[in-house]
């Protein structure tokens, strides 16, 4: 069974530019998860689909951040425009319908320059 | 609300001598309880989780957990280190069937020859 996979693993953009962050889960996963780190913070959540409907978006820091799930299957993760304090290490992961436990993509490493 | 403190920042041992890396946890509800690690330039991989059955959780790599209501802790420990032990360790937190995942601050463990 593949497992999550994200890519770019590393993006370097400069300030006020796009980048699109790409997720695919574990097939058979409804549920798809967005967290991050900034450096020297804890790992933070983002948001949560449940197939392609937004479950929980508490996360996301503002407007400039857009996530999709057309389909109910991978995921993207928009910045536009970046700013210097978007550049952490984005990790995405997923779980079965009705389980706890979630399993995490390497992360894509950001730097906004 | 629920939270996470993971007590030291980094640890270090000898190879071959016991691991204990401390988390304290505050949860509302009755918590699921995860420790993940990620070694350098890795993904977050699940070492193990509680949900609410046994206390004493074994994990994957001879690590396991004791669940301990009365002092809310749910401290990592492996009897003998590996050098392969060397990584960063998260306590993690979620009261809510698959619900966001709340993590701690993380433990740097070093391993020494």
């Amino acid at each position: 069974e593949a497992g999550v996979t994200q890519f770019p693993s590393h993006s370097v953009i400069e300030k006020g530019q796009t980048v699109t962050l790409r997720c695919d889960p574990i097939s058979g996963h409804d549920n798809l998860y967005w967290y991050r780190r900034v450096m020297g913070k804890e790992i933070k959540f983002l948001l949560h689909f449940v197939k392609e409907s937004k479950q929980d978006e508490s996360g996301m820091p503002n407007n400039r951040f857009l996530a999709e799930r057309t389909g109910g299957t991978y995921s993207t993760l928009k910045v536009q425009p970046a700013e210097l304090e978007d550049s952490g290490v984005y990790f995405c992961a997923s779980s079965r319908p009705g389980t706890s436990a979630q399993y995490f993509g390497a992360g894509t490493r950001l730097s906004v320059l | 609300a629920q939270s996470v403190t993971q007590l030291d920042s980094h640890v270090s041992v000898s190879e071959g001598t016991p691991v204990l890396l401390r988390c304290n946890y505050s949860s509302s509800y009755s918590p699921s309880l995860f420790w993940y690690v990620q070694h350098p330039n890795k993904g977050l991989q699940l070492l193990l989780k509680y949900t609410s059955a046994a206390t004493l959780v074994k994990g994957i790599n001879g690590f396991e957990a004791e669940f301990k209501k009365s002092e809310t802790s749910f401290h990592l420990t492996k009897p003998s280190a590996h050098m392969s032990d060397a990584a960063e360790y998260f306590c993690v937190v979620s009261s809510l069937q698959g619900g966001k995942l709340i993590f701690g601050q993380g433990t740097e463990l070093s391993v020494k020859p």
